[in-house]
């Protein structure tokens, strides 16, 4: 069975920070990741995905991630955050044609 | 419109009383699914459906049914509602066969049982 783990549950950072926000999955075949970000009082908007070619991926709002096959990994970045990227972010995981799986999310806290 | 469109919003009931949260896109999709939200554990997975003649059990369907009206329409009920049902649900629909693959979520209802 699928699983999607998120390494970290709460980050704070300040302003101009960088971030990563780690990702890892258990599943053996062909998979599409996905990068979802949760703004509070608001439902879930598509950050970026991935599905084949470039393992390098560039989403919206500055934000990429890259998928790292070996590690089953697919983690976020973003050179410099902005306190508007206050949000909770999920990674999610589907194999071909089946259900997509969330991790459990990650609470990003963006200090003014 | 909103492409997936959830309601109600927001609701209040009692512990034992019938509840029934609707859900309906125009998105043309034929997957749809039911998720629920709570603090700490993500979205997890009620039911979902392929098309209008499939219904599969997620995760956490016990407690829980769901009926699908039509492509367009996908509800969620609670028989007879408990407090640790209190938790934030929110219906997509997907498109595997597309381009742009991806969930298309709802607004979001929020439930309290109390």
């Amino acid at each position: 069975a699928q699983s999607v783990s998120q390494h970290n549950h709460h980050v704070i950072l300040s302003e101009a920070a960088s971030l990563e926000l780690g990702c890892n999955y258990s599943y053996g075949g062909t998979v599409n990741l996905f990068w979802y970000v949760q703004y509070p009082g608001q439902h879930l908007q598509l950050l970026l995905k991935y599905f084949s070619g470039d393992p390098l991926v560039k989403g919206i709002k500055g934000f990429e991630a890259e998928f790292i096959k070996s590690k089953f990994s697919f983690n976020l970045r973003k050179p410099s955050v902005q306190w508007s990227d206050t949000a909770e972010y999920f990674c999610a995981v589907n194999a071909l044609g089946d259900k997509i799986i969330f991790g459990k999310g990650t609470r990003l806290h963006i200090l003014p | 419109d909103a492409d997936v469109t959830q309601t109600p919003r927001n609701r209040i009931t009692k512990t034992g009383k019938r509840i029934m949260l609707e859900c309906s896109q125009t998105k043309g999709h034929d997957r749809m699914y039911w998720y629920r939200q709570d603090p700490g554990l993500g979205l997890r997975l009620i039911y979902y459906s392929f098309d209008v003649k499939d219904i599969n059990k997620g995760e956490i369907s016990d407690g829980y049914s769901v009926s699908r009206q039509a492509q367009a329409k996908f509800s969620l009920s609670l028989e007879s509602a408990i407090p640790n049902q209190t938790a934030l649900y929110f219906c997509a629909t997907s498109d595997p066969t597309g381009a742009n693959y991806g969930y298309t979520f709802g607004s979001g209802t929020r439930l309290t049982v109390v």
